[in-house]
């Protein structure tokens, strides 16, 4: 049973420190999404990544926030500085090109004190 | 711009009761429809879909109607278990210039009692 993987699962972090999370997309998924789910603003989507490119990331506070993926197994979202601002769950969803059915991993949840 | 209505949760039903989520939408043209539901704990799950007008997606009991002539996506089970306690989002996808995104509702909360 093909799954997207999320790691870490949990993750609590000081104001100002870096933090990684990655995601692995389904095997075969060339589209990548990346969502903040918090409880005042519901889901809101960060960005997405079709064949590995950039395709939006206006949902994403340029200033500290970076997505990439630097093959077509990972995908990552960083964040540097951390704000408690930022404390959310962070989803990584997958699909393909052809069909807009999407994908969820298990999510991140992030705790910036 | 496109966007989802969902009813405010949370929605506190007996077990075996008769569910209703209301779900109606905005977008241009003729997007497709989605349920997902996010049980504690997890991320979201696809419970069903419909891409055109008339269409019926059903899954584990559940089922909702495309209905183009009132913009509504309503979900629906007949009787409901205490496994069904979970989150619901309404979401609908639109193709655009940058590839398929989906554009979530505010998520109702399903409580189901004993």
């Amino acid at each position: 049973d093909a799954r997207v993987t999320q790691t870490p699962r949990d993750k609590v972090t000081e104001m100002g420190q870096e933090v990684t999370m990655r995601c692995q997309p389904i095997l075969g998924h060339n589209t990548v999404f990346w969502y903040r789910q918090t409880m005042k603003q519901g889901l809101e989507l960060l960005a997405y990544f079709r064949n590995r490119a950039p395709l939006d990331d206006s949902g994403m506070p340029k200033d500290r926030f970076s997505a990439e993926m630097p093959d077509a197994t990972l995908a990552t979202l960083k964040i540097q500085p951390s704000e408690p601002r930022d404390s959310a769950v962070y989803f990584c969803a997958s699909g393909t090109g052809g069909t807009d059915t999407q994908y969820f991993g298990p999510g991140t949840r992030l705790t910036v004190l | 711009g496109n966007s989802v209505t969902q009813m405010e949760g949370p929605v506190t039903l007996s077990e075996e009761a008769f569910l209703t989520i209301n779900c109606t939408y905005t977008a241009t043209g003729y997007p497709s429809l989605f349920w997902y539901v996010q049980y504690p704990g997890e991320g979201l799950q696809l419970l069903l879909k419909a891409t055109k007008a008339d269409d019926k997606g059903s899954n584990k009991g559940f089922e909702a109607t495309y209905r183009k002539e009132t913009t509504s996506f309503h979900l629906e089970k007949g009787s409901v278990q205490v496994s069904d306690s979970a989150v619901y989002f309404c979401a609908l996808s639109r193709l655009t210039g940058g590839g398929n995104k989906l554009t979530f509702g505010t998520g109702t909360q399903l409580k189901v009692e004993l």
